[in-house]
């Protein structure tokens, strides 16, 4: 099952893009990559999934190289509010798909 | 999400008492999970269950058990609490599947004194 590298803090400047990255090189082919992100002390709260593609929602853009080692994912005019936890997670395909939750990147956006 | 609920939200215990903590979920969903997180750190699984007749521990079961007691309901027991069981817990719910997203609870904190 794969893990995933993620740097422990970022900053960002309000109203500008937030990219946080993800390691995970050993990703295997059917094995999706998942952003959660967690605000002060509440459940952690899903943002985006994929696979292969690109993809988008209301909330972000998440970026997948196409070697799948890596993924990005964009939060693209960051606020105050985006301050927060943000984990990406492979999931155990050996239990389940279920989900386990590391250190994550704890993002600071700064007026 | 409010579909997702816990309670009590906050409890202060004393060592050695019985503590349970519940949770219901209103999504329809077959999966259930009970973590824990201490401060700073990340989630930590401790039970999670697949269905109701199916209960597996996670990565930290040891002084919890937890009882399905139908599709919504999933509780967590502490049978006799100690200090290092304070933390935050959270309980969550996912349909299963391929993609399979998980959607949590508002969380309790409990504090063991």
């Amino acid at each position: 099952d794969a893990k995933t590298t993620q740097p422990p803090s970022m900053d960002c400047a309000e109203g500008r893009a937030a990219n946080l990255p993800c390691n995970h090189s050993t990703i295997s082919g059917n094995e999706y990559v998942y952003w959660y992100r967690q605000i002060h002390s509440q459940g952690p709260q899903y943002i985006i999934h994929g696979l292969k593609n690109n993809e988008t929602n209301e909330m972000a853009s998440l970026i997948i190289t196409e070697d799948r080692k890596s993924s990005t994912l964009i939060l693209p005019h960051a606020t105050l509010r985006d301050t927060a936890v943000y984990y990406c997670i492979v999931p155990l395909t050996n239990a389940g798909n279920m989900l386990t939750f590391g250190g994550g990147t704890r993002l600071m956006v700064k007026p | 999400d409010a579909d997702v609920t816990q309670t009590p939200r906050n409890r202060i215990t004393k060592t050695g008492k019985r503590i349970m903590l519940e949770c219901s979920q209103t999504k329809g969903h077959d999966r259930m999970y009970w973590y824990r997180q201490d401060p700073g750190l990340g989630l930590q699984l401790i039970y999670y269950s697949f269905d109701v007749k199916d209960i597996n521990k996670g990565e930290i079961s040891d002084g919890y058990s937890v009882s399905r007691q139908a599709q919504a309901k999933f509780s967590l027991s502490l049978e006799s609490a100690i200090p290092n069981q304070t933390a935050l817990y959270f309980c969550a719910t996912s349909r299963g599947g391929n993609t399979d997203t998980q959607y949590f609870g508002p969380g309790t904190r409990l504090t063991v004194l």
